[in-house]
């Protein structure tokens, strides 16, 4: 089973500053099936990149994902204010299971 | 546009079993995806549970399978989940969600907790 680790746990940053989150597999993980999302409190999450790197429909292209093998990378590049909130990746693998990994959590400074 | 609603009790004793349903509007769940269950005890992070296919074939989290059963009810354009010998470890927001290697639509979630 392929563990996801999301690092760092919490990053405090200001409104308008660069977010740069990291998911590190503990196999290589095809980028086809590596996905990020975003979750608000009380929400339920929401689907921001597949594939990697393919914004899902409606999402700014402040966001960005890129990597591939064991390390990606989830880029936001200028912090809006709506954009403080916990992100997730997750991978599909090849026995057909979804893993999640435990979260990043975007605060404000 | 998909939209997915869960339904069930919210409140289950210790022991018993967990039992929610889904019901899948604008889209057949017979036409495709995978349909799949996700928990989220209180917080904490994302857990999948486990997916069915269109076509009835089943997928568990490995650390969950002794006790889970996802089923599908075409006729109803619905699905369920069944977690059985639950504990206050299984006190999460469950949701349920359409996918294919990556989750794209989501339902609002529901609360059950475990406790006598």
């Amino acid at each position: 089973e392929i563990v996801l680790t999301q690092s760092p746990g919490t990053l405090s940053l200001s409104p308008g500053e660069r977010a740069t989150l990291s998911c590190r597999a503990s196999q290589s993980v095809s980028s086809s099936y590596l996905a990020w999302y975003q979750q608000k409190p009380g929400q339920a999450p929401r689907l921001l990149i597949y594939g990697a790197s393919s914004r899902a429909t409606g999402i700014p292209d402040r966001f960005s994902g890129s990597g591939s093998g064991t390390d990606f990378t989830l880029t936001i590049s200028r912090l809006e204010p709506e954009d403080f909130a916990v992100y997730y990746c997750q991978q599909y693998g090849s026995s057909l299971s979804w893993t999640f990994g435990q979260g990043t959590k975007v605060e404000i400074k | 546009q998909v939209q997915l609603q869960e339904s069930g009790p919210g409140l289950v004793k210790p022991s018993e079993t967990l039992s929610l349903t889904c019901a899948v509007s604008g889209y057949s769940i017979s036409s495709g995806y995978y349909w799949g269950w996700i928990r989220q005890p209180p917080g904490k992070g994302l857990e999948w549970i486990g997916s069915i296919y269109h076509s009835g074939s089943t997928y568990y989290n490995p650390s969950l399978k002794s006790r889970v059963t996802i089923s599908v009810d075409t006729s109803k354009n619905q699905f369920s989940l069944k977690l059985s010998s639950v504990t206050a470890a299984d006190t999460a927001v469950y949701y349920c969600a359409s996918s294919f290697s990556y989750f794209d639509y989501w339902g609002q979630g529901t609360l059950v907790t475990v406790s006598s």
